[in-house]
């Protein structure tokens, strides 16, 4: 059962507008969620993090918001920029453990 | 460049085959995390290690195995490999220090089972 999912396997967005990719979750004791993202023949890297305790936080042209009542967290990007064409996961730490649980993906193109 | 270095790049076997995964921490990393992902599936976590220590567990199958020795870096075996065991395989790397520390991902090994 997958505990984190991310429900669009894909998205294209036209360059200098919004990307909003979204995560859902069902274990209501995650406290800590990330997203990475990745280029093809790399691993993923880390792009922003969030804590339970906010609702929202930012990192340049990265939002992640936090919704705990609809568990569910989004990543926005803007303005879109085509080297933002990656696969983005969002994970979930498995409380009083060191495990990620990562969601399938969302391949997000950026058309110039 | 995260730092954490994986090899081989690419591993073809057959079936019922034994191959070992290696990887490198990023420099002062004590822990290191082996992460298998199937085509169009997440990452799916296998197992951690802790300066040595088996920390934490996944679904790893009992056909799996790891290890991190001494100088911290750690090899992830996989034995009577079955066609469903391709897959990318990853070694990410932390301080390990709490488990809110971002993890630095390594490129992977990309495991071909024929």
């Amino acid at each position: 059962d997958q505990q984190v999912k991310q429900n669009s396997p894909s998205l294209s967005v036209q360059e200098g507008r919004i990307s909003i990719l979204n995560c859902d979750y069902t274990n209501s004791m995650f406290d800590y969620f990330l997203w990475y993202k990745k280029y093809p023949a790399e691993g993923p890297t880390f792009l922003i993090s969030i804590s339970s305790i906010k609702d929202k936080n930012e990192d340049g042209r990265f939002t992640v918001f936090l919704n705990k009542s609809a568990k569910h967290l989004s990543l926005h990007i803007v303005p879109s920029q085509p080297g933002d064409s990656a696969v983005y996961f969002c994970a979930a730490i498995e409380p009083g453990t060191y495990k990620y649980i990562f969601g399938t993906g969302t391949r997000l193109k950026v058309l110039a | 460049d995260s730092g954490v270095t994986q090899t081989p790049k690419h591993l073809i076997t057959a079936t019922g085959q034994r191959v070992t995964l290696r990887c490198s921490p990023r420099s002062g990393d004590l822990s290191v995390y082996w992460y298998q992902q199937s085509l169009d599936q997440g990452l799916q976590f296998l197992i951690q290690y802790y300066n040595g220590e088996e920390r934490a567990k996944g679904n790893i199958l009992e056909r799996f195995s790891a290890q991190q020795f001494p100088d911290l870096h750690s090899e992830l075996n996989l034995s009577s490999l079955e066609l469903g065991d391709s897959a990318l395989y990853f070694c990410a790397s932390n301080m390990g220090s709490s488990s809110y520390n971002e993890q630095f991902f390594g490129p992977g090994t990309r495991l071909t089972v024929l």
